[in-house]
């Protein structure tokens, strides 16, 4: 059974930074492009980055460019998020999500993990 | 401006049909995206359900029924998704988006209400 499971979230005060992980199962992870997206109250989806199998190509959204970075470890079949200057607007549920090809099909997603950005 | 844009709410009976649209920014042709539609309940994550570029080129998302389809209206320069046959379960938020240079960009949801 194919599993995306994501940990690392919490509470965290303006400024700070978090690590978020997602640990895959029941499929072939590094063949695979992985994403991180997140769902802000009130707001839609957001897509934050992908990263391809063997890390040959990253993508990140302008709007977390700089701040955060994605990266992964396929002897482990782990996905992370390293989350640094964090600002309240960034408080949201984030998800790891399994692309199916280049430009493709979101498939496959976690349950989530929240991160809350408060003082 | 966004790049795609959809009605925050709707609301339809059961056992009717729902028409969501996902509006593209002027300057951005449907007819040269493939769209992804998206569904999400309370507490769960999102949900693929279809995806569609033409008639011919297509896919829904397993075990999805076929009351969920999807179209394009170029002349409003909008993706539509299809709900037939509403059921009580169909009740969610829906969700489209493209894939634009090297982003994923989404819709903003539309949430589905049957009454």
């Amino acid at each position: 059974q194919v599993h995306l499971v994501e940990s690392g979230g919490g509470l965290v005060k303006p400024g700070g930074s978090l690590r978020l992980s997602c640990v895959a199962s029941g499929f072939s992870f590094s063949d695979y492009y992985m994403n991180w997206i997140r769902h802000s109250p009130g707001k839609g989806l957001e897509w934050l980055s992908y990263l391809s199998g063997h890390s040959s190509y990253a993508s990140h959204a302008d709007s977390v460019k700089g701040r955060f970075a994605v990266s992964r470890d396929n002897a482990k079949n782990s996905l992370y998020l390293q989350m640094n200057s964090l600002t309240v607007d960034d408080t949201a549920i984030y998800y790891c999500a399994r692309q199916l090809e280049v430009a493709g099909t979101i498939d496959l997603w976690g349950q989530g993990t929240l991160v809350t950005v408060s003082s | 401006q966004a790049i795609l844009t959809q009605p925050s709410s709707l609301s339809a009976s059961p056992g009717a049909s729902a028409s969501l649209t996902c509006a593209l920014r002027s300057g951005l042709y449907v007819d040269t995206y493939t769209i992804y539609w998206y569904q999400q309940k309370p507490g769960s994550p999102p949900q693929f359900l279809l995806r569609h570029k033409t008639d011919s080129d297509k896919q829904q998302g397993s075990g999805v029924p076929s009351r969920f389809s999807a179209f394009k209206n170029t002349s409003a320069n909008a993706a539509i998704l299809l709900i037939s046959g509403l059921q009580s379960e169909d009740e969610a938020d829906y969700s489209c988006m493209i894939w634009h240079i090297t982003a994923a960009v989404f819709g903003g949801g539309t949430k589905l209400t049957v009454l």
